[in-house]
């Protein structure tokens, strides 16, 4: 079975500050992806990266950058410098390239950003 | 393009009653799925289709139906409302199967069963 945890529900920062958000994955499959939403208060949902899992290098896309570690099983997202503007829940999700329309969600993380 | 698009944006209604929410996308994209979003317990999939065609069910797919009789539209039913489909519900819809393009979200719909 497949499962994501985002296991911080709510976090709320200081403008300028750094967060990261945690996400583990659970899954049997060899080939996956992971993937990292924005629901902004606005409630549409941006997609922000996917990454396959062949792929461990790091990304990094601004102010945002992700570590992805396959040994922990953990796909983590930072962001550097936060503004106000990145307030949103963020949602972490996965999913196997053998079901590749079922995508799995975590239960996402609100993100406060306070001036 | 207008990407994907869900009508209507909000609805009430009454236990029992029966309904259709609407999703088109015009990216001629072969995977469309409907997702409900509860407080708390971020996305999940109810149905999903690889093709005009062929659906499949997801995570919860009790109490709704669909169809898939062209690429571009993927209507979700409800046959007999109940409270407990109160929720948001998104359409999405992703281009390429082998790659697992990035899944294009509608704006969704809120739904309130009273």
């Amino acid at each position: 079975a497949q499962k994501v945890t985002q296991a911080q529900t709510e976090i709320s920062v200081v403008e300028k500050e750094d967060v990261t958000l945690d996400c583990v994955y659970e899954t049997r499959d060899t080939t996956y992806y992971l993937f990292w939403y924005k629901q902004p208060p606005s409630g549409e949902l941006v997609f922000l990266i996917r990454r396959n899992s062949f792929d461990e290098q790091n990304e990094i896309s601004g102010r945002y950058s992700w570590n992805f570690q396959k040994s922990t099983s953990s796909f983590n997202f930072t962001i550097t410098a936060s503004q106000v503007v990145d307030s949103a829940v963020y949602f972490c999700a996965l999913s196997s390239y053998s079901s590749a329309s079922k995508i799995i969600f975590g239960s996402g993380t609100r993100l406060s950003i306070r001036p | 393009n207008a990407g994907v698009t869900q009508t209507p944006k909000f609805q009430v209604l009454k236990t029992g009653q029966s309904m259709t929410l609407q999703c088109a996308q015009d990216m001629n994209h072969e995977y469309m799925s409907w997702y409900r979003q509860d407080p708390g317990m971020g996305l999940r999939l109810i149905h999903y289709s690889v093709g005009a065609g062929i659906t499949d069910q997801g995570e919860v797919p009790n109490g709704y139906n669909v169809s898939r009789s062209t690429t571009e539209d993927f209507p979700l039913r409800l046959l007999s409302a109940a409270p407990s489909q109160t929720s948001v519900y998104f359409c999405a819809s992703s281009y390429d199967r082998a790659l697992n393009n990035e899944q294009f979200f509608g704006p969704g719909t809120r739904l309130t069963v009273l």
